[in-house]
């Protein structure tokens, strides 16, 4: 089953405006990863955050990680066209190489 | 330092016919992993391996799938008499060790289409 689930399923807005994911998952975690996905084409990954991390920043995009809750989330700060894509969270557990993934958040970003 | 590389990038088979994806990775990386998206859906585990190793295939279809990671060359995932549903993107990605807190570096993917 799936080990995270984003929310929203599917986001638009503004050129301009914030734009906030989150991710939340089941079981303890060694760390979570944020990728992008531009429609019909490969991953980028974004920001790892370990489980000891609370925050993370990298340019325009922020992660914070609440491991109380079980939850993440991704903040993309002044959005810009080019966000437009889908964004996932990844999950690594303690001594597991697999990958765990959610069903992505779809972001729209209106000119 | 190229990235890893995944050919063909799109393959389209007929229904019976095998499927090959092919995976070189990272220079230095000896772990690939194998990943199937299906369309609007996140990345689902499929095998992890290791050079001439399979470590975990606990993800991958019990039929018509097998992987390798020879020696030399690419890693393959091979899928015998395709079928409709095995239409999806498959990506590789590899690292450096298995350890849970590397980054795993992806591939841009193979889109398969069976018809």
């Amino acid at each position: 089953s799936q080990q995270g689930e984003e929310d929203p399923q599917a986001l638009s807005i503004q050129e301009g405006e914030n734009a906030t994911m989150n991710c939340s998952y089941k079981t303890s975690i060694n760390n979570l990863q944020w990728y992008r996905q531009n429609s019909g084409r490969g991953l980028v990954h974004l920001i790892l955050i370990r489980s000891n991390e609370r925050e993370k920043h990298s340019g325009r995009l922020r992660v914070t990680l609440d491991t109380s809750k079980k939850s993440s989330s991704l903040l993309i700060t002044a959005s810009r066209a080019a966000d437009t894509a889908s964004y996932f969270c990844a999950t690594a557990m303690d001594s597991n190489y697999q990958l765990i993934w959610g069903a992505g958040t779809k972001l729209i970003i209106k000119p | 330092n190229a990235g890893v590389m995944q050919n063909p990038r799109h393959l389209v088979r007929r229904r019976g016919q095998e499927a090959r994806l092919r995976c070189s990775p990272m220079k230095g990386h000896s772990h690939v992993y194998w990943y199937r998206q299906l369309p609007e859906e996140g990345l689902k585990f499929m095998v992890y391996l290791q050079k001439e190793n399979i470590i975990d295939e606990s993800g991958m279809p019990k039929e018509r799938f097998s992987a390798e990671f020879p020696k030399e060359g690419p890693s393959i995932l091979r899928i015998q008499q395709v079928v409709r549903g095995d239409s999806a993107a498959y990506f590789c990605a590899s690292s450096p060790t298995f350890k849970s807190y590397n980054e795993q570096f992806f591939g841009p993917g193979t889109r398969l289409t069976v018809l």
